[in-house]
């Protein structure tokens, strides 16, 4: 198994602050990282995708990726309490199919 | 259907019996996978379906657990003689064959063996 390594937190942050957060991987293979949003009780789902080193942006989201430091993350500008959820980092596995998920980082945005 | 469909929402059963956990995925979605999620662990993946066939079982905790998928929809994720660490949420995802990556997840099955 590949790891995947997120801080549990929880990550607290203040309303309209940003939150960053932060995964290292394992795989030297991984070529496609995604980010899940899963809310308490709830299912994850996807909020951003990155293949190529360097930044991508989403709206408010920011994914960052440095293949030769094997680190991803996700930058939240203008937090907001709706934000709050845990945060999983999902590598591409060898197989091209299944992601190696990381336990997740939680995240509390106060108003 | 407009999303992934997993029942039951929740199962409680007796250590030893059988269960059996169904996921109706996203219509036109030939990509299946079944995921598990236990307390504070991150999810682990468990078997991927390919229309019907499942070509990577490589996940599945053990042989009690089983999986067959029909008609290139409704799959079915079988736990036979449960024991208490199957304990877990089940997830069911489905994408399209030609973007795996891209997966779009069930509520999930919460699981209790007692």
């Amino acid at each position: 198994q590949k790891e995947v390594e997120q801080n549990s937190g929880p990550l607290s942050v203040p309303e309209g602050a940003i939150a960053s957060l932060n995964c290292t991987y394992s795989d030297r293979g991984s070529q496609s990282f995604f980010w899940y949003r899963q809310y308490s009780g709830k299912s994850p789902e996807l909020i951003m995708f990155i293949y190529s080193n360097g930044d991508k942006e989403d709206g408010r989201f920011t994914a960052q990726l440095n293949k030769a430091s094997q680190y991803v993350s996700l930058l939240i500008r203008d937090s907001q309490p709706s934000d709050s959820a845990t945060y999983l980092c999902a590598p591409e596995s060898n197989s091209g199919y299944a992601l190696n998920f990381g336990k997740g980082t939680s995240l509390l945005v106060t108003p | 259907g407009a999303g992934v469909s997993q029942s039951p929402s929740n199962k409680v059963t007796e250590k030893g019996k059988d269960v059996e956990l169904r996921c109706d995925p996203i219509s036109g979605h030939t990509a299946l996978y079944w995921y598990r999620q236990s307390l504070g662990q991150g999810l682990e993946f468990l078997i991927y379906f390919q229309g019907n066939s499942a070509p990577d079982k490589s996940g599945l905790p053990s042989d009690r657990f089983s999986a067959e998928r029909t008609g290139g929809s409704v799959s079915t994720l079988t736990i036979q003689r449960t024991q208490q660490e199957d304990s877990a949420v089940y997830l069911c995802a489905s994408s399209l064959e030609a973007v795996k990556n891209i997966q779009y997840f069930g509520a999930g099955t919460r699981l209790s063996v007692l």
